[in-house]
C-alpha cells in the first residue's frame, strides 16, 4: 500500500532535548516536504526537498532542520525545541517537484507537545 | 500566488450530492487547481486536479469555469466519512510543489 508514515505519532517532552520525526515514503517519490499546522494558521511549510541531497527552506524554517540521504527518508530535526513549537506535524511527498499538476500524499501527522 | 476563496462552512445531508465552491479569481493559465481534504485528526488526503477541462475519479467531480476563475467539488452521494475540511489549492507558483492551505470550507453530513 502506497503510504507516507510519521514517527512517532503524539510525544511530549520538554525545551532544549533534541528530537527527530521521522518520515518515510515507499512510493519511490523525489519530493518530500513538511508542513506544521497550528489553530487559524493553518498549514504552513517548513522545508522541502526535490530529491536526495537536495533541501530548501519552506515559509517557516526557523528552529528546524532536515536531511535527505536516501529517497524514502525524510527526518525533520528540532535541535533545541521551545513551546512555539508545539504543532501538529506533517510529512508530505509527490512524485516530482517540478510543475504543479503533482499530486501529494500526507501522513497522518506527529502531535508535538514542548513544555 | 493567486488567492482562493472559499465559504467558511457547508452543511448536507447524506446520500445527497454537495457542490463545494471556490473562486480563484486571479489564477493565471497555467495554474492547476487543487482539491484536498482533511478528515478529523488525519492529514490531508488529495481528492483532484484540473487545469481547463472538468475531471471526474473515484472520489469526486471537479467542474471548472469556463473562465477558470471558478470551480466546484462535486461529491455525487456524501456520506457520513465525506465530513472534513475541504481545501481548493492553487499550487505555488515559484517552480516547486508547494502547496499553500487557507481556512478551507467544514463540510458536515447529516443522517
Amino acid at each position: 500500500e502506497a503510504q507516507v508514515t510519521q514517527n512517532p505519532r503524539y510525544l511530549i517532552t520538554v525545551t532544549g532535548k533534541k528530537l527527530t520525526v521521522t518520515c518515510s515514503q515507499n512510493m519511490n517519490h523525489e519530493y518530500m516536504s513538511w508542513y506544521r499546522q497550528d489553530p487559524g494558521l493553518g498549514l504552513r511549510q517548513i522545508y522541502y526537498s526535490m530529491n536526495v541531497e537536495v533541501t530548501d527552506k519552506g515559509d517557516v524554517p526557523e528552529g528546524y532542520k532536515v536531511s535527505r540521504k536516501e529517497k524514502r527518508n525524510f527526518p525533520l530535526i528540532l535541535e533545541s525545541p521551545s513551546p512555539n513549537q508545539t504543532s501538529l506535524y506533517f510529512c508530505a511527498s509527490s512524485l516530482s517537484g517540478r510543475g504543479r499538476g503533482q499530486p501529494q500524499h500526507f501522513g497522518d501527522g506527529t502531535r508535538l507537545s514542548i513544555l | 500566488d493567486a488567492k482562493t476563496t472559499q465559504p467558511n462552512s457547508m452543511e448536507s445531508n447524506e446520500e445527497e450530492p454537495v457542490h463545494l465552491p471556490c473562486n480563484h479569481s486571479t489564477i493565471s493559465g497555467t495554474d492547476y487547481i487543487h482539491w484536498y481534504r482533511q478528515l478529523p485528526s488525519q492529514g490531508p488526503e488529495y481528492v483532484i486536479h484540473g487545469l481547463t477541462s472538468n475531471v471526474n475519479n473515484r472520489m469526486a467531480s471537479l467542474a471548472i469555469a469556463e473562465d477558470r476563475k471558478s470551480s466546484t467539488l462535486i461529491l455525487h452521494r456524501a456520506t457520513l466519512r465525506d465530513a472534513a475540511v475541504y481545501y481548493c489549492i492553487l499550487p505555488f507558483s515559484g517552480g516547486y510543489n508547494k502547496l499553500i492551505f487557507g481556512a478551507g470550507t467544514r463540510l458536515a453530513v447529516h443522517p
